[in-house]
């Protein structure tokens, strides 16, 4: 099984609301992803976790907040938002290997966000 | 900084036919090649991917190539069919990091 799920599959807030998205994976991996993919464009990496540890923070703006509170979990909590941020946000999930680290990369389907 | 080239930025190809879309790499470290297929409303699903050590690769319908000393690899498709209609991604991924370096993507187009 390579699942990767995600929630909500949609999702509309105002500039000043929160909110979170949310991805599960239960094929024990230890790396975790979050991209931003927008319209006619391929995926780009905001925040990289190995075991459960932040590795990765490609300068994202602090309106977003991830958090892994476990193996299996990862959350991107959303806050003050503009427009341009309306995206589909994808989590992806791979192995971890300290020495490469090389190792496919399972996406799930995506959350689509629309900020008003 | 590390790209990868993709082209042809579209392709439409008649059903039955074979299609072939080709990715460069600037990395020389890069070592792993996953290839994704994107339908509208998804996300991207591996459906092949090659490592350094290996010249091709092949699953049914689907083959990729990886020529290192030219640094690019070929995504193959034979017999297509209109659901293999999507966005494909190369993309290239150097050992020790995290990151995949995106091509930009071709939409291929089946017509029945």
């Amino acid at each position: 099984d390579t699942e990767v799920t995600q929630t909500p599959k949609h999702l509309v807030m105002g500039m000043t609301n929160k909110k979170s998205l949310k991805c599960e994976q239960h094929m024990g991996h230890r790396a975790m992803y979050w991209y931003k993919q927008k319209a006619k464009k391929p995926p780009e990496l905001m925040f990289v976790y190995s075991y459960e540890k932040l590795s990765i923070n490609e300068s994202v703006p602090s309106r977003f907040s991830p958090e892994c509170p476990n193996s299996s979990l990862l959350n991107l909590h959303l806050h003050a938002l503009q427009p341009e941020d309306s995206a589909l946000y994808l989590c992806a999930s791979s192995h971890y290997n300290s020495g490469s680290r090389t190792d496919t990369q399972y996406f799930g389907p995506g959350t689509r966000l629309t900020v008003l | 900084g590390e790209n990868v080239e993709q082209h042809p930025s579209t392709l439409s190809v008649q059903e039955g036919d074979s299609a072939v879309i080709k990715c460069t790499y600037s990395d020389s470290a890069s070592n792993y090649f996953p290839w994704y297929k994107q339908e509208l409303g998804k996300g991207p699903q591996l459906i092949i991917d090659i490592r350094s050590n290996v010249g091709e690769k092949k699953d049914q319908r689907i083959a990729v190539t990886l020529n290192k000393t030219a640094k690019h690899f070929s995504l193959h498709i034979t017999e297509t069919q209109p659901e293999d209609s999507a966005v494909y991604f190369c993309a290239a991924l150097s050992s020790g990091t995290y990151k995949y370096i995106f091509g930009t993507g071709t939409r291929l187009k089946v017509l029945a």
